[in-house]
């Protein structure tokens, strides 16, 4: 069982550039989840989605793009990057919104914008 | 503002040593809480939820305080691999179903 998916697990970029994290769960989870971690520093939510073709913005959006075509794929769009962008980009799903239900994340994505 | 406050540490403990960390929380409709531990470079992954009445897991308590809103966890018997960062989680209800994390407190557990 593979869980949540991220790739790729290293990227850099210049800034300007575009590119796509992709994140995939085969645990039929209808929630899924983008976190950002700087150093030190706690998960900010970027987006979330509570099922296929419905997304909403979290407490981090700016400079975010997602979209949920599918139960499984959860794509993470950034369009023109930024150095404040730089980051450790984490994707996660769970079965619930509600209750004492776990969150799953996947290894994450480090991004490096230069 | 929904926050969820931890004292980052480090802490350094050696292997044998009870620990304990607190985490505070600022808003009062927080419905389930959670530690969660992370590893260097790893993500993080689900060490217990915490129920009202406090729970157990082997060498792990966790207890929470609804009215003061704050979260315990106590590890005893501290093992080399308990070094790890601890985050303090509370998720609040409706469909957003967001998790609100703490910031993390680093635990490191010498021979």
């Amino acid at each position: 069982n593979a869980g949540v998916t991220q790739t790729p697990k290293f990227r850099i970029l210049k800034i300007g550039q575009s590119m796509t994290l992709q994140c995939t769960q085969d645990m039929n989870h209808n929630y899924m989840y983008w976190y950002r971690q700087d150093p030190g520093m706690g998960l900010k939510l970027i987006y979330y989605s509570v099922g296929a073709g419905i997304t909403d913005k979290g407490e981090v959006p700016n400079g975010y793009n997602v979209s949920r075509s599918t139960t499984e794929d959860f794509p993470l769009r950034l369009e023109l990057a930024a150095p404040s962008q730089t980051s450790v980009y984490f994707c996660a799903s769970s079965y619930s919104a509600t209750g004492a239900t776990e969150a799953f994340f996947g290894q994450g994505t480090r991004l490096t914008v230069v | 503002r929904k926050e969820v406050e931890q004292d980052p540490g480090p802490f350094n403990v050696p292997e044998g040593a009870t620990v304990a960390f607190n985490c505070t929380y600022s808003n009062s409709a927080s419905q389930s809480f959670f530690w969660y531990r992370q590893d260097c470079r790893k993500e993080p992954k689900l060490l217990m939820s915490v129920y009202s009445s406090g729970n157990e897991d082997g060498r792990f308590t966790a207890q929470l305080n609804r009215a003061s809103q704050y979260i315990s966890l106590l590890i005893r018997d501290s093992k080399l691999s308990d070094s790890a960062t601890y985050l303090c989680v509370v998720k609040y209800g409706g469909s957003q179903g967001n998790l609100i994390f703490g910031k993390g407190t680093k635990l490191s557990v010498k021979p």
